[in-house]
């Protein structure tokens, strides 16, 4: 059970380039959500889907499309990448907790993208 | 989303020392969570509250959840050099789903 993972761990673009962070998870979680992370900015949802088929947007979603490929895959890609854009990217899915009554978000390692 | 008002922004302290965080929002919550992050990590789930003026123990770690449901707090006991890293609430709004917001972390650095 690998949980919540995430490639490239590390990528560098240029301004203008495209690419698709991938996520995937192993535990049948319906729910599934991409954030971003900058310097004292917290996290910040970026876009989401509640069910395989779905997908809705976040707080910042402009810049970005994302892809629930089936249930276990959701894309985030960034067509033409810019400066503004540099941050951590993390991947999480919901699903039940240590207490098998609630649901709570598991994140995945983060890929760090620089564009420059 | 609303952002959480999370202080400290960063701790230094000397390993043993007990340590406190809080979060504050402007409105009501019906969730709170708190998170880990270690250094080139993604965040970790510690502790979740669900309820008024619960509190809540995971090993040396404290959370409660405030009367007001505006508030929580987080306090560490005995620290030690693996307690390093960022300590990020969560909330959830009730009738707002799933969507969790954020406070922006309290970076912890415990020195031996």
């Amino acid at each position: 059970n690998a949980g919540v993972t995430q490639t490239p761990k590390f990528q560098v673009l240029k301004t203008g380039q495209s690419m698709t962070l991938q996520c995937a998870q192993d535990m049948n979680h319906n729910s599934m959500y991409w954030y971003r992370q900058d310097p004292g900015m917290g996290l910040r949802l970026i876009y989401y889907s509640a069910s395989e088929g779905t997908t809705d947007k976040g707080e910042v979603p402009n810049g970005y499309n994302v892809s629930r490929l089936n249930k276990r895959e959701f894309s985030l890609r960034l067509e033409s990448a810019a400066p503004s854009q540099t941050s951590v990217y993390f991947c999480a899915s919901r699903g039940k907790i240590w207490e098998e009554t609630y649901n709570e978000q598991f994140f995945g390692p983060g890929t760090r993208l620089t564009v420059l | 989303g609303q952002q959480l008002n999370q202080s400290p922004q960063s701790m230094f302290i000397q390993e043993g020392e007990d340590v406190s965080m809080n979060c504050t929002s402007s409105s009501i919550f019906n969730t709170w969570l708190w998170y880990k992050q270690d250094p080139g990590e993604g965040p970790v789930l510690l502790i979740a509250l669900y309820k008024a003026g619960e509190l809540t123990s995971n090993g040396r770690l404290t959370a409660q959840f405030g009367i007001t449901r505006k508030d929580s707090f987080l306090n560490i006991s005995a620290s030690i050099p693996s307690d390093v890293g960022i300590y990020f609430c969560a909330g959830r709004e009730a009738n707002s789903g799933y969507a969790l917001n954020f406070g922006k972390g309290t970076s912890l650095l415990v020195t031996p």
